[in-house]
Parts: structure tokens; C-alpha cells; sequence
């Protein structure tokens, strides 16, 4: 079972440059989330989707825009990458406020 | 504004010995609570998840309790091992909303 799936698992990226960060989940899932993860900081709630068709905004989302793109897929774009988004990126998904699951995340720089 | 803190950050034990791991949330109106691990590198892997209407989840080695009018959850490991050295985070799903918010984490070491 696949479960949460990223993509890509690294990046480099330069300062202003875009990137997209994928998600997928196949366990029919309502819910997924977009976290990053900083050294001394936690897990940070980026962007959310409780259902499909719909997305909200988490504690920093600055800089960041989702799509929910069907039921399955949940995408976090970076439309002018900066140093300050240096992170470990991750998706998660679950029942509505059920238990939640993780993909591997996605490790970005930005130079 | 739901808070969720874990001390402490760190911590080091003997192997074979039992330990609490504390999570601590500032607002009661909670709708579950979930415990997770994360190796170094990888994603977190959920252990065990508290409902509000429950006390504590029980898995294996691992006993989680939760005390809304106190604010406090515990992870109960025990007979702790090696292969439990990992980071152990704790988050709070606060009531009307479809978030979680995390604390920390608490960086376990066990010494063989």
C-alpha cells in the first residue's frame, strides 16, 4: 500500500524560482494537509483541504497557494522561492479530523 | 489559540526502563489527540490516536492517556529498547476545526 506519496523527495532551487510539490494519497480520504517542518520549530500547518473542492489557509501561509486537485491529489506551489522557505515539507491526509498519516516529505533549498 | 507543548526535549534512559513522555495543550476543547514517531530523515508514523470521549489508547508497549480538564496527555513506553530511540510528537485537534496542531517533540534516546 502506497499510502501518502510526495514528489519530488529533494530540490534545489534559486531564490525566485517556482516549483510545485505533489501529493497523493489512496486511502479516500476527505482531508489532507500540507506541513513544514523547521529545526526547533515543529510541524507548521501551511494550507489545508477538509473536503474536496475546498482549501484553507494554516498558521504560515505566506508565500505559498494550493490546488485540491481531485480527491486524490493535493498540490503546494511556490510561486517566488526565498531562502526562508528552506524546509522539510509534508502532506498528510485523513478521515475528517481522524487519524492522520504522513508521506516521507519533500526536502527543499532554496539558495 | 491552541498551543501544544512537549517537555522535555530531550531525553536519555537505560534500556529496559519505563518512561513518560508528557504533551501539554492550553485550550481543553479538544477532538482527539494523536501521538506519532519520526526517525531521523523519514516521515511520522502514528502510534496511537485518543478520541475525546476516551481516556487512553493502549498498543503493544505503548499506553497514551488523556486528561482534557488538565491539559495533558502522556505516552507510557514500556520496557523501553534501543529501536525506541526516535523523536515522539504529540498533536491536538482542537474542536470545530479539521486541523492538528503539533508540539515539538521530545528527542528519545535509549542506551543499550
Amino acid at each position: 500500500n502506497a499510502g501518502v506519496t510526495q514528489t519530488p523527495k529533494f530540490q534545489v532551487l534559486k531564490t525566485g524560482q517556482s516549483m510545485t510539490l505533489q501529493c497523493a494519497q489512496d486511502m479516500n480520504h476527505n482531508s489532507m494537509y500540507w506541513y513544514r517542518q523547521d529545526p526547533g520549530m515543529g510541524l507548521r500547518l501551511i494550507y489545508y483541504s477538509a473536503s474536496e473542492g475546498t482549501t484553507d489557509k494554516g498558521e504560515v501561509p505566506n508565500g505559498y497557494n494550493v490546488s485540491r486537485l481531485n480527491k486524490r491529489e493535493f498540490s503546494l506551489r511556490l510561486e517566488s522561492a526565498a531562502p526562508s522557505q528552506t524546509s522539510v515539507y509534508f502532506c498528510a491526509s485523513s478521515e475528517v479530523v481522524g487519524e492522520l498519516f504522513f508521506g516521507e516529505g519533500s526536502r527543499l533549498t532554496v539558495l | 489559540k491552541q498551543e501544544v507543548t512537549q517537555i522535555p526535549a530531550a531525553l536519555s534512559v537505560p534500556e529496559g526502563e519505563n518512561l513518560v513522555l508528557n504533551c501539554s495543550f492550553t485550550d481543553s476543547a479538544i477532538y482527539n489527540l494523536q501521538w506519532f514517531r519520526q526517525d531521523p530523515g523519514k516521515g511520522l508514523t502514528s502510534l496511537l490516536l485518543i478520541q475525546s470521549s476516551q481516556r487512553e489508547q493502549t498498543s503493544g508497549r505503548l499506553n497514551a492517556s488523556l486528561d482534557k480538564s488538565s491539559g495533558r496527555s502522556t505516552l507510557y513506553i514500556a520496557a523501553s529498547q534501543p529501536g525506541d530511540s526516535a523523536t515522539y510528537l504529540c498533536a491536538a485537534s482542537p474542536s470545530g476545526t479539521y486541523k492538528y496542531i503539533f508540539g515539538t517533540g521530545t528527542r528519545l534516546k535509549v542506551l543499550a
